[in-house]
């Protein structure tokens, strides 16, 4: 069973600080996807990486697919209360392609 | 366009009884899938649906299935209600199915087993 790690568990900062979000795993994805759920909604897709050592920018999020494509990270620079929410990274799972594979995920909360 | 949406909302059974959930795509989209939510174990895949097939199953007992109308709605039912059924239930819906496509959630429906 492919596994996705997420590191911190949870994460209060103040805001205007920066944070970094960690998404490991001991299997290979073809791709991996960062998600952001907030309270009562469903997850919305952030970005899609799909080669090593891809880096992608949303504004003040800049995600990275390690080269070895077993982890990914989200950077948040100056982060803004609108960013609160549960960040999910998820990857095509092993056993059907149309499986999906999410993360444990990474509560985080931006005090005004 | 209208997004995904998903009924009831919330919904309280109890142990031993069954239920029925809905899910509409988006208009065009054919691939349904649908994800159990919980705090313990996050969100996990239940199945995928797509032109009224069932293309992928995660790891769920029996007691969870699923089906998908020629309009591509899709119901998901629960039978013998356990209290650990208790759950935000998701779906998704996308042209083609994942991962290659970009899943749109609905807002999900609360399940409270008593």
């Amino acid at each position: 069973t492919q596994l996705l790690e997420q590191s911190p568990q949870f994460l209060s900062i103040q805001e205007g600080e920066n944070l970094t979000v960690y998404c490991n795993s001991s299997s290979v994805f073809s791709s991996l996807q960062w998600y952001r759920q907030e309270p009562g909604e469903g997850p919305v897709l952030l970005v899609t990486v799909v080669t090593g050592g891809e880096v992608k920018k949303l504004k003040r999020l800049t995600f990275q697919f390690g080269d070895a494509r077993k982890d990914s990270s989200l950077h948040i620079t100056a982060a803004q209360p609108g960013d609160t929410g549960l960040y999910l990274c998820a990857g095509p799972a092993s056993g059907g392609y149309q499986k999906v594979t999410f993360g444990t995920g990474t509560k985080l909360q931006v005090i005004p | 366009k209208a997004g995904v949406t998903q009924t009831p909302r919330y919904l309280i059974k109890t142990r031993g009884q069954q239920v029925t959930l809905s899910c509409s795509p988006i208009s065009g989209h054919r691939s349904v899938s649908w994800y159990q939510q919980t705090p313990g174990q996050g969100l996990q895949f239940l199945f995928e649906y797509f032109s009224e097939t069932q293309r992928n199953k995660g790891n769920f007992p029996g007691r969870f299935s699923g089906r998908q109308f020629s309009n591509s709605r899709s119901e998901m039912n629960v039978s013998t209600l356990e209290l650990g059924d208790s759950a935000l239930y998701l779906c998704a819906s996308s042209r083609e199915g994942p991962p290659q496509e970009t899943q749109y959630f609905g807002p999900g429906t609360r399940l409270l087993v008593l």
